[in-house]
């Protein structure tokens, strides 16, 4: 496997469940990101992880929580969402930046409903 | 609040013409800017990024940066109707000197090259 992969790839949950996403990046990178992207919206950045430790929160409400063990793999668990999160999350990843590169690579990413 | 505008289309090209997809931003400091290409269902796929003043060209792609007019510009030449895809712009907003970037992404523009 390479590149940045997702799983799972589709997800409906009632709001009342839990639910992990799961990131995994084959490519040697030091930073992974969380995204949310819903319709007829920018994508949006939730979370950055750069050396498995957390550097961003962008305000996201704390039915997300991400988890990042090591600088290979990250979860985002879910618990009690509302519809509203209905969207495509998007995890990517970037390398050590060349001269103010700090490009990022995405996964397929999962789409999840929210009945 | 750092924004990133695109034009959200859609723009209409025959096959063989050129495509121009245009993008500013308002965070005069912003270092590094992207151009990714993201195709229904799929997830965002980076096609080239710009940080120096000018043009840099990719085979049939060419990012143009005009850092105090705070313009970028991705020209799509001989357009083919496999290019037909939302373009996202994006604008790196973090400075420089750390090991992650950190992306402000405009709502992308609808291309479609028609036959």
């Amino acid at each position: 496997e390479t590149g940045v992969t997702q799983t799972p790839r589709h997800l409906v949950m009632g709001m009342t469940n839990k639910k992990s996403l799961k990131c995994e990046q084959h490519l040697g990178h030091n930073a992974m990101y969380w995204y949310k992207q819903s319709a007829k919206k920018p994508l949006e950045l939730m979370f950055v992880y750069n050396f498995k430790e957390q550097t961003e929160n962008n305000s996201v409400p704390s039915r997300f929580s991400p988890e990042c063990p090591n600088s290979s793999h990250l979860f985002l668990h879910l618990h009690t969402l509302q519809p509203e999160d209905s969207a495509l999350y998007l995890c990517a990843s970037s390398p050590p930046p060349g001269r103010d590169s700090y490009e990022q690579y995405f996964g397929p990413g999962t789409r999840l409903t929210v009945t | 609040q750092k924004e990133v505008e695109q034009n959200s289309g859609p723009l209409s090209v025959p096959e063989g013409a050129i495509a121009s997809l245009n993008c500013t931003y308002s965070d005069r400091g912003s270092q590094s800017f992207f151009w990714y290409r993201q195709y229904s269902g799929k997830s965002p796929e980076l096609i080239m990024f710009i940080y120096s003043n000018g043009d840099k060209e990719d085979g049939r792609f060419t990012a143009q940066l005009n850092k105090a007019s705070q313009y970028v510009s991705l020209l799509i030449r001989d357009s083919q109707p496999s290019d037909s895809a939302t373009y996202l712009c994006a604008v790196n907003t973090i400075d420089g000197g750390t090991s992650y970037g950190k992306l402000t992404f405009g709502q992308g523009t609808i291309l479609t090259v028609h036959p």
